[in-house]
């Protein structure tokens, strides 16, 4: 069965600190992968996605992410975070139906807290 | 572009009444449109999937004469909880997915959500 893991529920992380959030997935095909974030009460906005070709992909807000079909994981990294980056993160799967992609299977999230 | 918006963004109800929510895509056309249900601190579950003239599909556990979902146009569809309950407290979002000339095919786009709250 598909899944998502997310094994840090809360991450605190000091302003200019780098971060990495780790996200590992179960799916028996080529997956299409996606991270979301989330502020309180808000809803989800797309950071970056990946469906093919480079495994390195690039989003907004300066976030990239690494695609590693070996370890299954598609970790998200920002080399200096603001505090402003202080919201809610969620990997996500999405099956691969030839370049439709179908419903989404989200992991449970990392908490993102940022120190002055 | 890509703009999914979500009427109302909080609702109080009572016990046993019935909450109609909303999900427009503002500047596509969506023929796939979403709905999750996200518990606090926890993660974002699919109750549904709704495409535009046809009966929604939905995921095991979720009731679908409890929850009813409309796809009326390819820029609308509702999500209806009807005799609600305080169990039926959630925060409950949309996701529309744009069809063929649109925005990117590939992706979900999100509403802000719904916080539903049954007294």
């Amino acid at each position: 069965a598909q899944s998502v893991t997310q094994p840090d529920i809360h991450i605190t992380v000091s302003e200019g600190a780098s971060l990495e959030l780790r996200c590992n997935y179960s799916y028996g095909a080529t997956p299409y992968l996606f991270w979301y974030v989330q502020s309180p009460g808000q809803g989800l906005q797309l950071l970056l996605k990946y469906f093919s070709g480079d495994t390195l992909v690039q989003g907004i807000k300066g976030f990239e992410a690494e695609f590693k079909r070996s370890q299954s994981s598609f970790n998200l990294r920002k080399p200096s975070v603001h505090w402003s980056d202080a919201a809610e993160y969620f990997c996500a799967v999405g099956a691969n139906y030839g370049g439709s992609q179908g419903n989404l299977i989200f992991g449970k999230g990392t908490k993102l807290s940022v120190k002055p | 572009g890509a703009v999914v918006s979500q009427h109302p963004s909080r609702v109080i109800c009572k016990s046993g009444t019935s909450v109609k929510i909303e999900c427009r895509s503002l500047d596509f056309q969506a023929t796939t449109m979403f709905w999750y249900r996200q518990f606090p601190k926890k993660s974002l579950m699919l109750m549904a999937t709704s495409n535009e003239g046809s009966k929604a599909t939905y995921e095991q556990g979720v009731e679908k004469d409890k929850f009813l979902i409309n796809h009326a146009s390819l820029t609308l569809s509702t999500l209806t909880v009807t005799s609600a309950h305080p169990e039926d407290s959630s925060f409950y979002i949309c996701s529309a997915q744009p069809g063929a000339g649109g925005a990117s095919t590939d992706t979900q786009y999100f509403g802000p959500g719904t916080r539903l709250t049954v007294l």
